[in-house]
């Protein structure tokens, strides 16, 4: 299993593009997450999905859409992309709640937005 | 508002000694909590969890203790390694929807040879 894949490793942006961040499991989890990393905040929810088709938002959603087609794939777009959004992404995927199962992360995205 | 905190940015020990990471929390819907450890360039790496019908719960050097009534966890490693310098995260989510969690600031750990 390759876990949870993350593309592309790092990015550079200008302000106003627009780009989207890859994620993908194969453990065939419901759960999927995005969170973003920044210094002195911890990691901070953006989006997450509890199965194909559905999303909801996280602490910090604006700026970001998502959508979830297949149980493998996340994707996380950025349609206007601001300096504040130079952060480190990190998608993360787990299993229903009720088997009390961890997240298991991928090895994150390092956007930089000028 | 913070709802996980970690109040410790960083935490040096010698090896052999224990680190006690601490963890607070405000939300008393959280049920579940659980450690993570996060190398640089890297995406974090579960470590330890807990329920919150226990107030322990340990795996090999790592414990964790729940106190509830002070909603306040902390992580214990014993005896520390130099190989767990990292930084660690605590999180939290309410009905174990590990889908939401809520993470602290992260707590940096060196452990000196």
């Amino acid at each position: 299993n390759a876990g949870v894949t993350q593309t592309p490793k790092f990015q550079v942006l200008k302000t106003g593009q627009s780009m989207t961040l890859q994620c993908a499991q194969d453990m065939n989890h419901e759960y999927m997450s995005w969170y973003r990393q920044d210094p002195g905040m911890g990691l901070r929810l953006i989006h997450y999905s509890v199965g194909a088709g559905i999303t909801d938002q996280g602490e910090v959603p604006n700026g970001y859409n998502v959508s979830r087609s297949t149980t493998e794939d996340f994707p996380l777009r950025l349609l206007s992309a601001a300096p504040s959004q130079t952060s480190v992404y990190f998608c993360a995927s787990s299993r229903p709640s009720w088997e009390q199962e961890t997240q298991y992360f991928g090895p994150g995205t390092r956007l930089l937005v000028l | 508002d913070q709802q996980v905190k970690q109040n410790s940015p960083s935490l040096s020990v010698q090896e052999g000694r224990i680190s006690i990471l601490n963890c607070d929390y405000t939300n008393s819907m959280f049920d579940y909590f659980l450690w993570y450890k996060k190398y640089p360039a890297e995406g974090p790496t579960f470590l330890i969890s807990i329920s919150s019908i226990k107030d322990k719960n340990e795996d090999g050097r790592f414990t964790v203790f729940l106190n509830k009534s002070a909603k306040h966890l902390s992580l214990h490693i014993v005896p520390s390694q130099p190989g767990d310098s990292a930084v660690y995260f605590c999180a939290a989510s309410d009905s174990g929807n590990t889908g939401k969690l809520i993470f602290g600031q992260g707590t940096t750990l060196q452990v000196k040879p």
